[in-house]
């Protein structure tokens, strides 16, 4: 699976949209983009996944770059809930759908 | 409600003592998995199990037994545990295939200290 960095931490201010970038390079074709989010030491959270097309639901924004090799989550409204740590997941069907988690980025929303 | 279930949360145990940590999930998934999680190191894959018989294993399998005996369930066995394997424990499961890629539902973990 292709590996991926993310910054390590960023500060948002509630009620502004939070954009958290990742670099997913090796990225091969059949290989789903991930995040998921895991607020203190609970079970990480699914947020959304996309393969090449940018995605939306009720929590979130995923938008995939033409060559797959970034994308960026974003969080339109974040309130001080969302403070977390967020991680970026490339995954390929047929895995045991592994998730190979990083060092992910913490996510610190501010009054 | 849709949800893994992980016993016991918490568990403090001796050296040796063989333990059971049970998952179970209500969503008829057929992916399921066991991952660690450690300070600096992030979470890690110990087993996981594409179907009823079906186990494999993770990156960090040493030490651990699984079985899934059925599609619900799917324990975590540590038959000798070590102070090495204290750690936070998460059980997963998705719905999957060979060209399916799903999401995955985690359970609220278990948090074992080993002494």
């Amino acid at each position: 699976d292709a590996k991926t960095t993310q910054p390590p931490s960023m500060d948002c201010a509630e009620g502004r949209a939070a954009n958290l970038p990742c670099n997913h390079s090796t990225i091969s074709g059949n290989e789903y983009v991930y995040w998921y989010r895991q607020i203190h030491s609970q079970g990480p959270q699914y947020i959304i996944h996309g393969l090449k097309n940018n995605e939306t639901n009720e929590m979130a924004s995923l938008i995939i770059t033409e060559d797959r090799k970034s994308s960026t989550l974003i969080l339109p409204h974040a309130t001080l809930r969302d403070t977390a740590v967020y991680y970026c997941i490339v995954s390929r069907p047929g895995a045991g759908n592994k998730l190979t988690f990083g060092g992910g980025t913490r996510v610190l929303v501010k009054p | 409600e849709a949800q893994v279930t992980q016993n016991p949360r918490y568990l403090i145990t001796v050296t040796g003592k063989k333990l059971t940590v049970t998952c179970s999930q209500n969503m008829n998934h057929e992916y399921m998995s066991w991952y660690r999680q450690d300070p600096g190191l992030g979470l890690r894959q110990i087993y996981y199990s594409m179907n009823v018989e079906v186990t494999d294993k993770g990156d960090v399998p040493e030490g651990y037994k699984v079985s899934r005996k059925e599609k619900r369930n799917f324990p975590l066995i540590l038959e000798s545990p070590s102070p090495n394997q204290t750690s936070l424990y998460f059980c997963a499961s998705s719905l999957g295939g060979p060209i399916l890629n799903t999401e995955a539902f985690f359970g609220q973990g278990t948090r074992l200290t080993v002494v």
